[in-house]
C-alpha cells in the first residue's frame, strides 16, 4: 500500500522568502506523484505532477519539485513567495495507472508580510 | 481548465435526515467521479469511486447504505448521505476525471455539512 508524509504541519514564511513544503512517501510500486493546493472554503487545484521523465517538475504559480527516488520525497519548492500564497497544500500519490490518490495530511503556508 | 461544481456548498440538517449533495462537471464529461470526506485540519480520505452508469466502488470502512453514490451521467454525480448523525458533519469533496484527462482529477469546491 502507498502512503504519504507531510512532515511539517505548519510552515510560517516571511513574504518574499523561499520555501520549502516537504513530502515522503512509501510505495513497493511505482507511483505518479501530485501537489495540490487549498485555499480556505475551496476544492483543490493541481499545483503540478510528476509522471515520468525530468525529476524536476515546474509548475503553476511559480512552484517546482523534485522527484528523488532514492530518498522517496517530492518537496515543494518557491524561491519567492507571495502573500497569497497562504494556503493548505497537499501532497498525494497514486499508484502507477490508478485513479485512486492518497493524500498527505497537508501542510498550512502561512505568508506574513 | 475543467470546472467542477458542487450543490449545495453548505447545508445543515437535523439528525435522522437525508441530505443529498450533487457533483457536476461542467465542461467536460466525466467517465470517473471521486468522493473524498476531509474532517477539519485533516487530509482527503477517498470514500467512494463511481464510473458513470456503474455501481461504486466504496473504500474499506465506508458503508455503501449509508453513503448512497449515484453517477447516473457523464456530467453529475450525487451522494446522498442517509440518516445522518453528528459524526457525519464534515467536508465532502468530488473530483473527476474525463477520457481525455485519465491522469488528473479536477475537484469541486466541497459541501460543508453539519448535522445537529
Amino acid at each position: 500500500a502507498q502512503s504519504v508524509t507531510q512532515l511539517d504541519s505548519q510552515v510560517p514564511v516571511f513574504e518574499e522568502a523561499p520555501v520549502e513544503l516537504r513530502c515522503n512517501y512509501s510505495s513497493s510500486v511505482s507511483v505518479y506523484l501530485f501537489w495540490y493546493v487549498q485555499y480556505p472554503n475551496q476544492g483543490l487545484q493541481l499545483l503540478l505532477k510528476y509522471l515520468s521523465g525530468s525529476t524536476l517538475v515546474k509548475g503553476i504559480n511559480g512552484f517546482e519539485a523534485e522527484f528523488n527516488k532514492s530518498q522517496t520525497s517530492f518537496h515543494l519548492r518557491k524561491p519567492s513567495v507571495h502573500i497569497s500564497d497562504t494556503a493548505e497544500y497537499f501532497c498525494a500519490v497514486s499508484r502507477y495507472n490508478t485513479d485512486k490518490l492518497i493524500f498527505g495530511t497537508g501542510t498550512r503556508l502561512q505568508v506574513f508580510p | 481548465g475543467a470546472v467542477v461544481s458542487q450543490h449545495p456548498s453548505r447545508v445543515i440538517c437535523k439528525s435522522g435526515t437525508s441530505v443529498k449533495i450533487e457533483c457536476r462537471s461542467l465542461d467536460f464529461q466525466a467517465t470517473t467521479m471521486f468522493w473524498y470526506r476531509q474532517f477539519p485540519k485533516q487530509s482527503l480520505m477517498l470514500m467512494a469511486t463511481s464510473n458513470e452508469g456503474s455501481k461504486a466502488t466504496y473504500e474499506q470502512g465506508v458503508e455503501k447504505d449509508k453513503f448512497l453514490i449515484n453517477h447516473a451521467s457523464l456530467t453529475l454525480s450525487t451522494l446522498t448521505v442517509t440518516s445522518a448523525h453528528p459524526e457525519d458533519s464534515s467536508f465532502y469533496i468530488c473530483s473527476a476525471r474525463g477520457q481525455s484527462t485519465w491522469n488528473e482529477q479536477f475537484f469541486g469546491p466541497g459541501t460543508r455539512l453539519t448535522v445537529l
